[in-house]
């Protein structure tokens, strides 16, 4: 079975701060990938990264960052210095090699970000 | 390229009438999903096509729901008779799969409101 964690339901953050979601994820599988998905206001899911079990590198890309750490079972993401356009909910989810199509989606942060 | 497709965006009807969702994937995608997100469930899968065929359909809450992939470009989703919980967002993503998971392209949605 594979279980993906948002503990945070909602963060709300003013203009300019650093936020992080956190992400916990449960799975059997020895290879497996992770994902991040924000959804705007205007509904639609826009893909983030992906990432592989086998790769702990972090990642950067712009103002947003990824911690993964397997140890812990977490894919941690940071936005750097928020901004408006940043409100979104944020979605992490997993797939697991045994099943290599099921996106298990974690329930998803709601971000607010105040001028 | 012009994305995932999907029609329409909004859709309000009476219970018990049917309802057809509409899915154009992206063009050279093999890998056809529908979900559904709800606040209570979050985004589940519905039923996933892998060359147009039918892989799993467990997610489909049951036999008013079907969904057919006439074609690689094409794949609609049927609910008949349409009840007031299945009001929802429906999604429709695909993906390019070859040997392990490849990031899914999700459709702006079809906001379906069962009065």
């Amino acid at each position: 079975a594979q279980k993906v964690t948002q503990a945070q339901t909602e963060i709300s953050v003013v203009e300019k701060e650093d936020v992080t979601l956190d992400c916990v994820y449960e799975t059997r599988d020895t290879t497996y990938y992770l994902f991040w998905y924000k959804q705007p206001p205007s509904g639609e899911l826009v893909f983030l990264i992906r990432r592989n079990s086998f790769d702990e590198q972090n990642e950067i890309s712009g103002r947003y960052s990824w911690n993964f750490q397997k140890s812990t079972s977490s894919f941690n993401f940071t936005i750097t210095a928020s901004q408006v356009v940043d409100s979104a909910v944020y979605f992490c989810a997993l797939i697991g090699s045994s099943n290599d199509y099921k996106l298990s989606f974690g329930a998803g942060t709601t971000v607010t970000v105040r001028a | 390229d012009a994305g995932v497709i999907q029609s329409p965006r909004h859709e309000v009807t009476e219970m018990g009438q049917e309802v057809t969702l509409r899915c154009k994937p992206i063009s050279g995608h093999n890998s056809l999903f529908w979900y559904r997100q709800t606040m209570m469930r979050g985004l589940e899968l519905l039923i996933y096509f892998n060359n147009n065929v039918p892989i799993d359909d467990s997610g489909m809450p049951e036999d008013r729901f079907s969904a057919k992939m006439p074609n690689a470009s094409f794949s609609t989703l049927k609910i008949q008779p349409s009840e007031p919980r299945d009001s929802a967002v429906y999604f429709c993503a695909s993906c390019f799969l070859a040997g392990g998971p490849d990031e899914q392209f999700f459709g702006p949605g079809t906001r379906l409101t069962v009065l």
